[in-house]
């Protein structure tokens, strides 16, 4: 069975550039969400995608988006990158939406923005 | 307004100390988890606690789900360097299980 991955680990842009983060899925989960999380702090619930459609999204304004394809991986797009972007961005894969299902988390991205 | 409140927010021991961590609410939960992450890694979920008053154990942790299951603590005995990282609880409301709502974690560091 193989895990949740992310790529890529780290990733320096300035201020204004856009960014995508990708995630595969663990074997056999059809639902993926992300998160930002701030050094220290708990992660913050951007949004979750379900069989290639958005699904619940948090607090984020819409530069910030996603997709999700026919095998369950997903990217995370930033557009108009700000320096408080700067954060470590985590996805987490479950075999429903229902936050009861256990989700499984890909060790990160860290995107730092200058 | 942070739905579920963790304290201490830090933490810094000996290595053979215990300590108790707490996840609070005014809000009810139909369950509760605890994750721990490690520097450069994604949150484990350690345990799911679903019934109010249970208590779980996993070697030297015992976590517990209060009665009215608005609240959890996470309790440590004879803490080691190892289990040094942030604690992190998060829950899901009675009646909305559609999002899990996150503590702003504990940070545990256990010193040799």
């Amino acid at each position: 069975e193989t895990g949740v991955t992310q790529s890529p680990t780290h990733l320096i842009k300035t201020r204004g550039q856009q960014v995508t983060l990708r995630c595969s899925s663990q074997s056999g989960h059809n639902t993926v969400s992300w998160y930002q999380q701030a050094l220290g702090q708990g992660p913050q619930f951007i949004f979750q995608y379900y069989r290639e459609e958005e699904n619940g999204r948090g607090n984020f304004p819409p530069r910030f988006s996603g997709l999700q394809f026919p095998n369950y991986s997903s990217e995370l797009n930033v557009n108009a990158l700000e320096l408080d972007d700067s954060a470590l961005y985590l996805c987490a894969s479950s075999s429903g939406t229902s936050a009861d299902n256990e989700q499984f988390f890909g060790p990160g991205t860290r995107l730092t923005v200058l | 307004t942070q739905l579920l409140e963790q304290s201490p927010q830090f933490l810094s021991i000996q290595e053979g100390e215990n300590l108790t961590v707490y996840c609070n609410s005014s809000s009810v939960f139909s369950s509760l988890q605890w994750y721990r992450q490690e520097p450069g890694e994604g949150p484990v979920l350690l345990v799911t606690v679903v019934t109010g008053g249970e208590v779980k154990k996993l070697k030297r942790l015992t976590f517990q789900f209060g009665d009215a299951r608005k609240d959890s603590s996470l309790h440590i005995t004879a803490a080691q360097p190892g289990d040094t990282g942030l604690y992190l609880c998060a829950g899901v409301r009675a009646g909305n299980n559609r999002k899990l709502i996150w503590g702003l974690g504990t940070s545990l560091a256990v010193n040799p």
